[in-house]
């Protein structure tokens, strides 16, 4: 295991509606990524937090948006939610503000479904 | 220019075999390749990474092929187990650049017995 949980496993929520999932990292991180990985692709970036400041943001719209707390844990919020927002998300921390040139140790991720 | 392309999608491999998954890539910007596994039900793990000014990266039974000037690199796993039944996904980044790292689409591996 790497020590990165992700809550909740699975979530179903309705179209329009908001979603927080939670992560907390790998103690010693101080770096937090979140991706988004649809039904048998691999993962897209969405953003990065260090420090607790943004550190970076992929190709996602505003209504996809971040929270990095004292203790480097972090939170992904959704809101207007979509039928293309159901994905596997997955949180992914590292030790340096970078998104992969350390090594990210994942969470098993957050399945949503959005109906 | 910044996808990173994968093939195969599939692949069934006989146990003992040897399991090879290429990609390719655009963006002569990326200076760092790593290769990711991933099973049902788990976030991706790293298994291991190149950067272009190595030809080939060896550890245990996988190996890294990378060819700079064709801007292909390729997964060889030897004696393939049914262990290494999951999907690889190649990746790309650049140091100097968070927001550019591109996963590939992913290979789903299946060893038989």
């Amino acid at each position: 295991e790497t020590g990165v949980t992700q809550s909740p496993t699975h979530l179903i929520k309705t179209r329009g509606q908001q979603v927080t999932l939670r992560c907390s990292s790998q103690s010693g991180h101080n770096t937090v990524s979140w991706y988004q990985q649809a039904l048998g692709q691999g993962p897209q970036f969405i953003f990065q937090y260090y420090r607790e400041e943004e550190n970076g943001r992929g190709n996602f719209p505003p209504r996809f948006s971040g929270l990095q707390f004292p203790n480097y844990s972090s939170e992904l919020n959704v809101n207007a939610l979509e039928l293309d927002d159901s994905a596997l998300y997955l949180c992914a921390s590292s030790s340096e503000g970078r998104a992969m040139n350390t090594e990210a140790f994942f969470g098993q991720g957050t399945r949503l479904t959005v109906v | 220019q910044q996808q990173v392309k994968q093939s195969p999608q599939s692949l069934i491999v006989q146990k003992g075999g040897i399991s090879i998954i290429n990609c390719a890539y655009e963006n002569t910007a990326f200076d760092y390749f790593p290769w990711y596994q991933q099973f049902p039900g788990k976030g991706p793990a790293l298994l291991i990474a190149i950067r272009p000014d190595v030809s080939e990266k060896k550890e245990g039974r996988f190996t890294i092929s990378f060819n700079k000037s064709a801007k292909q690199f390729s997964l060889h796993i030897m004696d393939s187990q049914p262990g290494d039944s999951a999907t690889y996904f190649c990746a790309a980044s650049m140091e100097t650049s968070y927001d550019k790292v591109i996963f590939g689409p992913g290979t789903s591996l299946s060893v038989i017995p």
